[in-house]
């Protein structure tokens, strides 16, 4: 199947501090990426949509000016944590829907561990 | 609004059992459903998958039926392996969603030799 890479894998930042996460469909393209939040030992909770040309799409609860998304081109979306504090130590992954007949599958990315001390 | 309420875990299993793991949804229309699994230290990957009521799904052994009467999407595998040690997750896209997901809590399995 498809590849979605992000990087970094993890990262450790001061408190005050702001993290680049990248997600790169590696051999198709997106349009769309989605941004996901997992807390330990529970589910993956959407944060927003990313949409190549446009503004992102934010789900209810989550601060836009807090977490920055950028669709650069066709096959990079970027989520940077502007100001990081503590309790946004998480874990990160990325999404890309699939196009055609798998349609309905969507490819991850294998996520970036953020620590904020 | 879109849910997904999944089984409590973790699960723990001898090799060779069989494995049953809970999932029924909320939604209005007609969802596309899916199961996800993370083994350790990778991305989700999609297990399998069904898109309409009555479709069942099906990989590595893996099985779920989208039975639209008790709106649930049970996951089922027959015999085990310690390989299938894992996080399994059920989740749903609804129609006109754009195809984002809505994820349950996730299941840790655990199968020992």
């Amino acid at each position: 199947g498809a590849v979605v890479s992000q990087h970094p894998s993890r990262v450790i930042c001061k408190s005050g501090t702001s993290v680049k996460i990248e997600c790169r469909s590696l051999d198709f393209q997106a349009t769309t990426m989605f941004w996901y939040r997992q807390f330990p030992k529970q589910s993956l909770m959407l944060m927003a949509t990313s949409n190549e040309g446009s503004k992102a799409t934010y789900e209810q609860g989550v601060e836009k000016d807090k977490f920055l998304i950028n669709h650069a081109s066709l096959t990079l979306s970027t989520l940077t944590v502007t100001s990081a504090h503590p309790e946004d130590s998480s874990f990160y992954i990325c999404s890309a829907p699939a196009t055609g007949q798998s349609r309905h599958e969507q490819f991850f990315g294998p996520g970036t561990r953020l620590t904020v001390l | 609004g879109n849910s997904v309420t999944q089984m409590e875990g973790p699960v723990t299993l001898s090799e060779e059992a069989f494995l049953t793991i809970n999932c029924t949804y909320t939604a209005t229309g007609y969802p596309s459903l899916f199961w996800y699994v993370q083994y350790p230290g990778e991305g989700l990957q999609l297990l399998l998958k069904a898109t309409k009521a009555d479709d069942k799904g099906s990989n590595k052994g893996f099985e779920a039926t989208y039975r639209k009467e008790t709106t649930s999407f049970h996951l089922e595998k027959g015999s085990v392996q310690v390989s299938d040690s894992a996080v399994y997750f059920c989740a749903l896209s609804a129609a006109g969603s754009a195809r984002q997901l809505t994820f349950g809590s996730g299941t840790q399995l655990t199968v020992l030799p």
